[in-house]
């Protein structure tokens, strides 16, 4: 069965440091998002990426966020500088064509330390 | 952001018995819902969904069940088994055109004892 695969599984970083999150969505999804889940907190809402372009974004996704689709296969989410608040796990997720009904599969998540 | 609620932060039952997990809502703009079944260190896992133009849709052991009017919605799981031990999230989507985030409740964390 088709899954998200994300990598890398843990990463920690040192505070102020750009992090890159890798993400390889199902292959013939058109739709991506990014959510992040702080310890003990909500599943939250990122950014979702259709055709080259962020299609929607919430008020977290802030200038410090960027994410990209620099070949066929990945979805990047990069932190430029990261901030101990970032420390969260981050979930990939990808769906087939984004309109009423349609599923979202999430990957299993990169934890991402800021110390 | 208090827009969908699970209130049970935690559900224990028995083997075989009946598991009947809640998600209460507060914007009507909600139009579909969805539930999540997720396990330690993996991602949320897709389970069943639920459009707003119905009040129930069933999947094997898994049946939705969506009041509008009550702005709630609850899975049902029977027979419970050990394997759905897990943390269960519902998630809703908002009904406008290029409307895509899911906003999710804090979760249940649900245990099946033999």
């Amino acid at each position: 069965e088709p899954e998200v695969t994300q990598t890398p599984s843990h990463q920690v970083t040192q505070m102020g440091q750009e992090v890159i999150l890798r993400c390889v969505p199902i292959s013939n999804h058109l739709y991506f998002y990014w959510y992040r889940q702080i310890l003990g907190q909500k599943v939250e809402f990122l950014v979702s990426f259709y055709n080259n372009e962020i299609s929607e974004k919430s008020e977290i996704f802030d200038d410090q966020f960027s994410v990209e689709r620099p070949d066929g296969s990945n979805f990047t989410l990069k932190i430029r500088s990261t901030k101990l608040e970032d420390s969260a796990m981050y979930f990939c997720a990808s769906s087939e064509h984004g309109v009423f009904g349609d599923t979202q599969y999430f990957g299993p998540g990169t934890r991402l330390t800021v110390l | 952001d208090q827009q969908v609620k699970q209130n049970s932060p935690s559900l224990s039952v028995q083997e075989g018995r009946i598991s009947i997990l809640n998600c209460d809502y507060t914007n009507s703009m909600f139009d579909y819902f969805l539930w999540y079944k997720k396990y330690p260190a993996e991602g949320p896992t897709f389970l069943i969904s639920i459009s707003s133009i119905k009040d129930k849709n069933e999947d094997g052991r898994f049946t939705v069940f969506l009041n509008k009017s009550a702005k709630h919605l609850s899975l049902h799981i029977v027979p419970s088994q050990p394997g759905d031990s897990a943390v269960y999230f519902c998630a809703a989507r908002l009904a406008y055109q290029g409307a895509q985030k899911l906003v999710f409740g804090q979760g249940t964390r649900l245990t099946i004892n033999p």
